[in-house]
């Protein structure tokens, strides 16, 4: 298996324009998760799916931050519009069976929004 | 909700010494702690995980933890790091989803 793929690999958008993150988890695998990382808060967790259905978006931080999971194998999340507050590395990482289970992350989004 | 807390941001080391990360956590319920390492450009990859049962844990690369639950710690070993060693280590505390520590760069020197 290819792993968890995560496109684009780095993004750099203007303040106000829509970017959507794309990630594909590994087959199989009915939880998927998005998370951000920056140095000023570290790893957070945005939102997380199991079998397709969104179960905790409380750390999706406004309105402007979206997600979906229309199939097991594709997960989107957009943002729009995008802030300069918005840069950051996003992950996203999938596992079996939720949190119990091992996470497989991808490599990650470097987002940058001038 | 569970959080976790580790203790040291950073913790430089010269190669062939131990090594001691610190994590304490925190929860209403029983919980599995992992530990994630993160190389450079990288996702994090597992280190070792704790869900029940003997409360040291051995994981990849020589590392290991062990769960102790009246100091609600989960620090993590190795009895002699090496250059490769170098990277961000997170703690990790999964109930009702996974939540991360801050992160300890761990730093090797020669």
């Amino acid at each position: 298996d290819a792993g968890v793929i995560q496109s684009p690999r780095h993004e750099v958008t203007e303040m106000g324009q829509e970017v959507t993150l794309r990630c594909k988890p590994i087959s199989g695998h009915n939880s998927l998760f998005w998370y951000r990382q920056t140095m000023m808060r570290g790893l957070e967790l945005l939102i997380y799916f199991n079998n397709n259905v969104p179960i905790d978006d409380s750390g999706m931080p406004e309105d402007r931050f979206s997600a979906k999971m229309p199939n097991a194998s594709f997960s989107t999340l957009k943002i729009q519009p995008s802030e300069p507050r918005d840069s950051a590395v996003y992950f996203c990482a999938s596992s079996l069976t939720g949190t119990a289970e091992k996470l497989f992350f991808g490599s990650g989004t470097q987002l940058s929004v001038l | 909700a569970q959080s976790v807390t580790q203790l040291d941001s950073q913790v430089p080391v010269f190669e062939e010494a131990p090594v001691e990360l610190r994590c304490n956590y925190s929860s209403s319920v029983s919980v599995y702690l992992f530990w994630y390492v993160q190389y450079p450009n990288q996702g994090l990859q597992l280190l070792l995980k704790y869900l029940s049962g003997s409360t040291l844990v051995k994981g990849i690369n020589g590392f290991e933890a062990e769960f102790n639950k009246s100091q609600t710690s989960f620090h993590l070993r190795k009895p002699s790091v090496h250059i490769s060693d170098t990277a961000e280590y997170f703690c990790a505390v999964s109930e009702d989803d996974m939540r991360f520590g801050a992160g300890t760069r761990l730093t090797v020197k020669p």
